[in-house]
């Protein structure tokens, strides 16, 4: 069966500190792999998401980025946090484009 | 421009009674749409899905209605119980898109 890991769960960092989120699925291949931020008592808003190796769309101008650098591997990094980066990260999964399956999330706390 | 909306942001209802979640969307491209429940903290998971070839789905006790013309789902939960007290959020996607567009969410309350 399908399982799909983050790390790390919570994380406090300052701002103007670098940030890097992993996701891994396993048990599939060739997924399409996303990237979510919730922001406290809003919605899931779509950051990226990849349908291969190394190809990356970019929903929203931020001060995010993405990488796919293995099949099963998605990173979301920063350069320099601000404290409007501070929210609940979500990777997800999908075949194609049908049901998407989440991880667990990371809670990021910019300070 | 908000294309999938969830217009209460909270609903209660009584254990044993039904809970009707709606979503509205505008994108008549949407084609496929997706139910979720959500603890806090925790990733989503996925409940039920309906595509736009059809206008009811079941799945024990959750019900997906779809009404393509006023561009209208709602999930009937029958009967609630106080487990499904959580955040529910809707999502839909347009065919060969690969992304969702999920609506701001509705949190559920079941009273015992």
């Amino acid at each position: 069966s399908q399982t799909i890991h983050q790390w790390p769960a919570t994380l406090v960092q300052p701002v103007g500190s670098p940030l890097s989120l992993e996701c891994t699925v396993e048990g599939t291949s060739n997924p399409n792999l996303y990237w979510y931020r919730q922001a406290a008592g809003r919605g899931l808003q779509l950051l990226f998401y990849s349908v291969g190796i190394g190809q990356i769309s970019s929903e929203v101008p931020q001060n995010l980025s993405a990488s796919r650098p293995q099949d099963r591997q998605f990173i979301l990094s920063s350069k320099k946090l601000l404290l409007s980066d501070s929210g609940f990260y979500l990777c997800a999964w999908s075949v194609l484009g049908g049901v998407q399956y989440f991880g667990p999330g990371t809670r990021l706390l910019v300070l | 421009d908000q294309q999938v909306k969830q217009n209460s942001p909270s609903l209660s209802v009584q254990e044993g009674r039904i809970s009707i979640l709606n979503c509205d969307y505008t994108n008549s491209m949407f084609d496929y749409f997706l139910w979720y429940k959500k603890y806090p903290a925790e990733g989503p998971t996925f409940l039920i899905s309906i595509s736009s070839i059809k206008d009811k789905n079941e799945d024990g006790r959750f019900t997906v209605f779809l009404n393509k013309s006023a561009k209208h789902l709602s999930l009937h939960i029958v009967p609630s119980q106080p487990g499904d007290s959580a955040v529910y959020f809707c999502a839909a996607s347009a065919s060969g898109t690969y992304k969702y567009i999920f609506g701001t969410g509705t949190r559920l309350k079941v009273l015992a």
